[in-house]
């Protein structure tokens, strides 16, 4: 089964600031990578499916990038509603295997 | 209005049953894969099982293999959980969710999971 990890598993930053999350699987996913957000008390959103596909209404600052078993999320202007925790999952065959998460605070 | 409503959840003593429903509406509910993910207080999120557009195809994480069971009627686009032999392990806000997408041309639309319910709650507990 494809392991996946994050790094940072946390982070704090300003609001503006860049920020990058990083996710590696341990076997090759082609590009069959998603980026969920968790805001706190919500239900998860699909923010990236296909490694860099922005899904409908998700704001332009987030953007996704990578192949293989390495990608990254970026929020390149992080604004006060970013406040989530953000989920990496391969999805091209089961089992769907979510990241641990990274909890981003402002 | 395109929705996923689960239900079903309670507390419930380990080694009992419970089984969680989930309705869809407002898409072609055939068309599509559904999955259950589970999210245990204060954890990251655990994918548990996907089915596929027909039923005929059923997956299961390694933690719930042997003692849940997915199935999906598509006549009625409900999406089921029967989950038997419960452990505290289980207990979690279980949410459903849509998975891939079948153009009925012999080919697969792969966009992760673009539709979460609520969730329900279940509580394994003495």
């Amino acid at each position: 089964d494809i392991q996946m990890t994050q790094s940072p598993s946390s982070l704090s930053a300003s609001v503006g600031d860049r920020v990058t999350i990083t996710c590696r699987a341990s076997q090759v996913l082609t590009n069959y990578l998603a980026w969920y957000q968790q805001q706190p008390g919500k239900v998860p959103k699909l923010l990236i499916y296909a490694g860099s596909t922005l899904q409908s209404g998700v704001p332009s600052r987030f953007s996704g990038s990578g192949s293989g078993t390495v990608f990254t999320l970026t929020i390149s202007s992080l604004q006060p509603e970013d406040v989530a925790t953000y989920y990496c999952q391969g999805y091209y065959s089961a089992p769907f295997t979510f990241g641990p998460g990274t909890k981003v605070d402002i | 209005q395109v929705q996923l409503v689960e239900s079903g959840g309670g507390v419930v003593q380990p080694g009992r049953s419970l089984r969680l429903s989930c309705a869809a509406s407002g898409f072609p509910f055939s068309t599509y894969a559904m999955n259950w993910v589970r999210q245990a207080p204060g954890r990251g999120l655990e994918w548990v099982a996907v089915i596929s557009y027909d039923g005929k195809n059923k997956y299961y994480a390694d933690s719930v293999k042997g003692r849940f069971t997915i199935s999906k009627d598509n006549s009625a686009s409900m999406l089921y959980l029967q989950m038997n032999s419960l452990r505290g392990e289980d207990t979690a806000l279980y949410y459903c969710a849509r998975g891939d997408y079948y153009n009925g041309r012999g080919s697969y639309e792969l966009h992760g999971f673009d539709m979460w319910g609520q969730g329900t709650t279940v509580t394994v507990s003495s």
